[in-house]
């Protein structure tokens, strides 16, 4: 069974641009999740979808950052513009409906903004 | 005040060391507990999980909650050099998010 994939692995871009970030969950998790971790701090949660629905997005740090999960399968997490303290490396986590905690992680996606 | 405080190490063991990871809490609000172990470069996997005090052991690996302490460990027996990885904490309440301690580097020296 595949795991949590994420796409891309790493992504420069220059502050100002665009980039979006793909996650793919576990087949049949209900539960998809992003996090975040800047340089030297601990990983931070963003946001968590049931199905296509936003949970709680009380993570998300301002409105450059768009999610959105169209059918309940796969997620995309936009920020746009990008400035430099949106480095870091961006996780995607997902779970099945009812073991909300129990949270497998994809390899991540590495964005460098400079 | 971090919710969640872990010492960052780095932490070197010989092999076949026992090995005690700790993490303490200050939310009395956690009810679940999960150890993640991280290699370089990839995503944290998912190692113990449990949502009382008590231990939980599994192969070498053993998860100790202590509510009452806001303390938990992960003992690792007969640590191999492949041990060698972050090991994170995390916790959450009722609701799904995590909350993550910072990790602790182990290095198992063959």
């Amino acid at each position: 069974e595949a795991g949590v994939t994420q796409f891309p692995s790493h992504s420069v871009i220059e502050k100002g641009q665009t980039v979006t970030l793909r996650c793919d969950p576990i087949s049949g998790h209900d539960n998809l999740y992003w996090y975040r971790r800047v340089m030297g701090k601990e990983i931070k949660f963003l946001l968590h979808f049931v199905k296509e629905s936003k949970q709680d997005e009380s993570g998300m740090p301002n409105n450059r950052f768009l999610a959105e999960r169209t059918g309940g399968t796969y997620s995309t997490l936009k920020v746009q513009p990008a400035e430099l303290e949106d480095s870091g490396v961006y996780f995607c986590a997902s779970s099945q409906s009812g073991l909300g905690s129990i949270q497998y992680f994809g390899a991540g996606t590495r964005l460098s903004v400079l | 005040q971090k919710e969640v405080e872990q010492d960052p190490g780095p932490l070197s063991v010989p092999e076949g060391a026992i090995v005690s990871l700790n993490c303490t809490y200050s939310n009395s609000a956690f009810q679940y507990f999960m150890w993640y172990r991280q290699y370089s470069r990839k995503g944290p996997e998912l190692l113990m999980y449990t949502y009382s005090s008590g231990n939980k052991e599994d192969g070498r690996f053993t998860a100790q909650v202590d509510k009452s302490s806001k303390y938990i460990s992960l003992f690792i027996r007969d640590s191999q050099p492949s041990d060698s990885a972050t090991y994170l904490c995390a916790m959450a309440t009722g609701r799904r998010a995590l909350t993550f301690g910072s990790g602790t580097r182990l290095q198992v020296q063959p």
